[in-house]
């Protein structure tokens, strides 16, 4: 079955303790894309990967960091996590920038 | 910024009725396209439409594009109970390849 899959689902943790939100696709897509969502914001692009080795940042970067060694996993880094980074958090992929994209299930973050 | 932003926010109808939001963005664009998102879980991809293309139909979605006003309309026609649910439009403007999301539109229809 054609899937994106993120892990953890759900991660309550502290200020400042470094956590890995991990993003893996089965679709040989080459356009990874990580995404927040918080209340009356929609969803807004973190970063996103062209393909293997080819990252670059979306409209709310700050605090994050990605990585693309692979073409099917495209991990989140929040190396020093804030509480201003609570929030849903989705992993997408697609075949190309401008094609639909396919989601995975969310991972809601809470940083106290 | 350049997310788009829909209108209206909330819209609640009855079944049977029709129910229409409207999104407007902010770049020229390579396509635009529709989602809808059950509470909480990830976005699912309903319909694109090209820059060059004026209206679009998917069973009883139809989809409106204005260039030069920068705004589309997602028309759902015949709405049941099950279409309740967020629709977002997204747009990957033609001079990048980043994707921006409108802020949403949450619809209830009412059994």
């Amino acid at each position: 079955e054609a899937q994106v899959t993120q892990n953890p689902r759900y991660l309550i943790t502290v200020t400042g303790k470094k956590l890995t939100v991990t993003c893996s696709q089965n679709m040989n897509h080459e356009y990874m894309s990580w995404y927040r969502q918080d209340p009356g914001l929609g969803l807004r692009q973190i970063y996103y990967s062209m393909n293997v080795e080819v990252t670059d940042k979306g409209d709310v970067p700050e605090g994050y960091k990605v990585s693309r060694k692979e073409k099917r996993n495209f991990p989140l880094i929040l190396e020093s996590p804030s509480p201003n980074q609570t929030s849903l958090y989705f992993c997408a992929s697609s075949t190309a920038a401008w094609q639909p994209q396919h989601f995975g299930d969310g991972t809601r973050l809470s940083i106290l | 910024s350049q997310q788009g932003e829909e209108d209206p926010q909330a819209l609640s109808i009855q079944e049977g009725e029709n129910a229409t939001m409207n999104c407007s963005y902010k770049t020229s664009i390579n396509n635009l396209q529709w989602y809808r998102q059950n509470s909480g879980r990830g976005l699912v991809h309903l319909i694109l439409i090209r820059s060059n293309e004026r209206e679009k139909h998917s069973g009883r979605l139809r989809v409106t594009l204005d260039t030069s006003k920068k705004s589309s309309s997602l028309l759902i026609t015949a709405s049941r109970a099950a279409d309740t649910a967020s629709y977002f439009c997204a747009t990957v403007s033609n001079t990048g390849n980043q994707f921006y999301f409108g802020t949403g539109t949450s619809l209830t229809v009412i059994p």
